[in-house]
């Protein structure tokens, strides 16, 4: 099994501000991993894939990075509408896994 | 444009049975692998299942095999989770999800199943 250290577990910033939410593995995913934005009631959906890759209509201000071990999600100016709670998730190997999340709120 | 809708879900006591069921339109669903993701109120993700296009290849988290078997009927564009022997510990909110290749590209809004006496 991977595992999966994501943080901070709580973020608090302002609108305008640059966030980064880390995503470590227990062991190399090569560019195996996503990122996935969920609002309360609502299903994730996807905004990164490949570590990397912007998902078709996902605002530019999203980007990820890294490969290996460590990954990163950057928004660089945060909107009203991205707070939310974020996960990463590795498909390099089953069982798929999931970071715990990262709940952005307003500051 | 890409439609997962799922049903079944319900109220159900420990050690009972429910069967999920997803119905998919918009895309070629005998293309593609599909998932089950559950998670639990209040917490995180957590991928239950997976199975091939043509179900050649089942997985399942340890935490539902011997008890959940994922299936499929291409032509009728359908995807199920049968659930056995239920704890508490299963409920939350049931997810299908469709697999990209490079991750989940489409969620369904998901059924919630309660396990409870």
């Amino acid at each position: 099994v991977i595992w999966m250290t994501q943080s901070p577990s709580l973020l608090s910033a302002s609108t305008g501000d640059r966030v980064t939410i880390s995503c470590r593995m227990s062991q190399g995913i090569s560019s195996y991993l996503a990122w996935y934005q969920q609002k309360p009631g609502k299903a994730p959906e996807l905004l990164i894939y490949a570590a990397s890759t912007l998902q078709s209509g996902v605002p530019s201000r999203f980007s990820g990075s890294g490969s290996g071990t460590d990954f990163t999600l950057t928004i660089s100016c945060l909107q009203s509408e991205d707070f939310a709670t974020y996960y990463c998730q590795q498909y390099y190997s089953f069982p798929w896994t999931f970071g715990q999340g990262t709940k952005v709120e307003i500051k | 444009e890409v439609q997962l809708v799922e049903s079944g879900g319900g109220l159900v006591q420990p050690g009972g049975s429910l069967r999920l069921s997803c119905a998919a339109s918009g895309f070629t669903f005998s293309s593609y692998s599909m998932n089950w993701v559950r998670q639990a109120p209040g917490k995180g993700l957590e991928w239950v299942s997976y199975i091939s296009s043509s179900s050649s290849t089942i997985y399942y988290a340890d935490s539902v095999k011997g008890r959940f078997t994922i299936s499929r009927d291409n032509a009728k564009n359908s995807l199920y989770l049968q659930m056995n022997s239920l704890r508490d510990e299963d409920t939350a909110v049931y997810y299908c999800a469709r697999d990209s290749g490079m991750g989940i590209d489409y969620w369904g809004q998901g059924t919630l199943v309660t396990v409870s006496s």
